[in-house]
């Protein structure tokens, strides 16, 4: 049972437009999301968070949307630069810190 | 500041030797740690975690086992590697409790052939 999705296995954006990755969940008990991105062959580096009494989390370019009605995610990127190519994971938590990742969604932003 | 180490990188052995892979983290104590596989072209999965030395929490039944003989190390093993155990093995840290971020390390590549 998948309790983290993120349907769309990638994404193409051209460099500038807004990037917006999907992320749905099923337990209502996740508490904390979080996103990540991964280079190939590197580990995932932390993106930016949201906790479940919030609706939005800004930082810098990247923008987090939480609706809990909906059980939904969103990473919002504006704008979107090459470097911002790679594969984005979101991740829910649930107790004791253990997080619940979806399989990843690639994304590549074209100059 | 915090780091988290792996080694080794890559890592290529036959069907049936034994494995062992190690994480180290540097900057902090008393930390949880986590075990990840990432198998090719999917997403991560956890295999173990530890809230302290000692202590291991297993998430799939499979062919590997973890140690955790100090606070801040991590240990990854197999008697006999399967060809199934091919992926990207990923050490990860927090510090522990609810809605803490965890960070991830360089991660190892095992392939067996």
């Amino acid at each position: 049972d998948q309790q983290v999705k993120q349907n769309s296995p990638s994404l193409s954006v051209q460099e500038g437009r807004i990037s917006i990755l999907n992320c749905d969940y099923t337990n209502s008990m996740f508490d904390y999301f979080l996103w990540y991105k991964k280079y190939p062959a590197e580990g995932p580096t932390f993106l930016i968070s949201i906790s479940s009494i919030k609706d939005k989390n800004e930082d810098g370019r990247f923008t987090v949307f939480l609706n809990k009605s909906a059980k939904h995610l969103s990473l919002h990127i504006v704008p979107s630069q090459p470097g911002d190519s790679a594969v984005y994971f979101c991740a829910a938590s649930e107790i004791r810190g253990k997080l619940i990742f979806g399989q990843g969604t690639t994304l590549q932003v074209k100059p | 500041s915090q780091t988290i180490h792996q080694w080794p990188a890559t890592l290529v052995q036959p069907v049936g030797s034994p494995l062992s892979l190690e994480c180290t983290v540097e900057g902090t104590s008393n930390p949880n740690l986590y075990w990840y596989r990432q198998a090719a072209g999917r997403g991560l999965q956890l295999l173990f975690y530890s809230v302290g030395i000692g202590q291991i929490s297993s998430e799939v039944p499979q062919n590997l086992s973890a140690s955790r003989p100090q606070d801040r190390q991590f240990i990854l093993s197999s008697k006999k590697l399967l060809l199934s155990d091919s992926g990207f093995y990923l050490c990860a840290w927090s510090k522990g409790g609810s809605q803490e971020t965890q960070y991830f390390g360089p991660g190892t590549r095992l392939l067996v052939l």
